[in-house]
Order: structure tokens, then sequence, then C-alpha cells
């Protein structure tokens, strides 16, 4: 059973315009959230990350929202670049579980030129 | 640069072989994990470790099963390979809760 879900399997937006990118959890254990983005034929890289003591977190470009009644988080991407073009992942961590994070599907993004 | 290094990238084995997939890391971590990227499923959890001759099962260990003799090191072990274990094998590292650092992966074809 899936417990972090990512709905769109992808996601085409034109340079400079922002990307949404949408994760919904199951779990009300979880309380760390982590975004990850890969690009073909590597591993996954940090993003960036949300504790749910806090409903917004930037860095740069990116900003993940996390809104904890819905169960759902989000990541923005603004603007948007032609490099960002990847498989993003969602991963969430139960409290008292210590190292463990389980991950979404993946949503492709490509940034068109 | 901290480096999570997998000892293959592209393994093409044959179905019924012992398959090794190996992990080394240079960060002094205390935790290992193997995952498995499949299109549509995202990363599962096949095994992993929070110390040196520990291992836990995570959500699909069925056909597998990992060894760490030494911190840096953890192995999968793949013990009579099959068709539906074509997949990309990801092993990752931790200290914390801040996440994961990943190896770049191995993508591995049994036929």
């Amino acid at each position: 059973d899936q417990q972090v879900k990512q709905n769109s399997p992808s996601l085409s937006v034109q340079e400079g315009r922002i990307s949404i990118l949408n994760c919904d959890y199951t779990n009300s254990m979880f309380d760390y959230f982590l975004w990850y983005k890969k690009y073909p034929a590597e591993g996954p890289t940090f993003l960036i990350s949300i504790s749910s003591i806090k409903d917004k977190n930037e860095d740069g470009r990116f900003t993940v929202f996390l809104n904890k009644s819905a169960k759902h988080l989000s990541l923005h991407i603004v603007p948007s670049q032609p490099g960002d073009s990847a498989v993003y992942f969602c991963a969430a961590s139960p409290r008292g579980t210590g190292n463990q994070f389980y991950f979404g599907t993946g949503t492709s993004l490509t940034v068109i030129p | 640069d901290v480096k999570v290094t997998q000892s293959s990238r592209y393994l093409v084995k044959r179905t019924g072989e012992k398959v090794f997939l190996e992990c080394v890391q240079d960060m002094d971590h205390e935790n290992m994990f193997w995952y498995r990227q499949d299109p549509g499923l995202g990363l599962r959890l096949i095994y992993f470790s929070y110390d040196v001759k520990m291992k836990e099962k995570g959500d699909i260990p069925e056909g597998y099963s990992v060894s760490r003799e030494k911190k840096e090191r953890f192995s999968l072990i793949l013990e009579s390979a099959s068709t539906n274990q074509t997949s990309m094998y990801l092993c990752a590292s931790s200290s914390s809760r801040e996440g994961y650092t990943f190896g770049s992966g191995t993508r591995l074809t049994v036929v």
C-alpha cells in the first residue's frame, strides 16, 4: 500500500513559468519530508526538506509547502529552467523511525525552452 | 566530496545466477539502504542496515539478502536471479534524518 503518492506521472511547463509538483501522504505519523531530483542513469540528489513544525521552506527557486491537515505537500519551482527537467520524488519519514523514508512514485518534469 | 559508490553501472546476468551488487560509502555513515526503482512504482526499500552486521527487511526483501561486514560496505545479493529482478538498484547512506546520499545506481538486466 503506497503511503506516499504522486498522482501526476508527468508535467510539462514552459521555461520561465512556475512548476508545481504535488505529493499526498496517508500516514499521520510522517513528520519529515524531502524532495529529491533524479536525472536518467544517475542516483537521486537531495533538493529540499521540510519538517512538520513548518508549513513552508524556501531555497532559491525552490519552495516546499506542507498542508498537514490535508496531508499534502507541493514543490514550487520558479522560474522553471530547462535544466530542471528530471524526475522528482517526494519522501516522508515517520517520527520515531530514525532514518527510514517512504518514497512516492515520482513525477517527470519537462521544461520546454 | 562525499560519495556513495556502486561497483557497476550496468550488469547483465542470466536467470539462476547468484548476483552481488556492491556499495561503498566514504562518509562514515551508520545507515545504509538498498532500493530498487521501477517505472510507476517509485523507489521501494529492499533492505537496510543501521550498524555493522545488522540488517532489517524493507518492503520487498523476497529473493534478496544483504551483507554488512564493514561499516562502509553494504552488499545486496540476489541468490538466484530472476527476470522480475530486472531493475535499477540504488544504494544510499545517511547519518541523520537530513536525508540520504545515493549512489549512481546499477541497471541490472536478467535474461
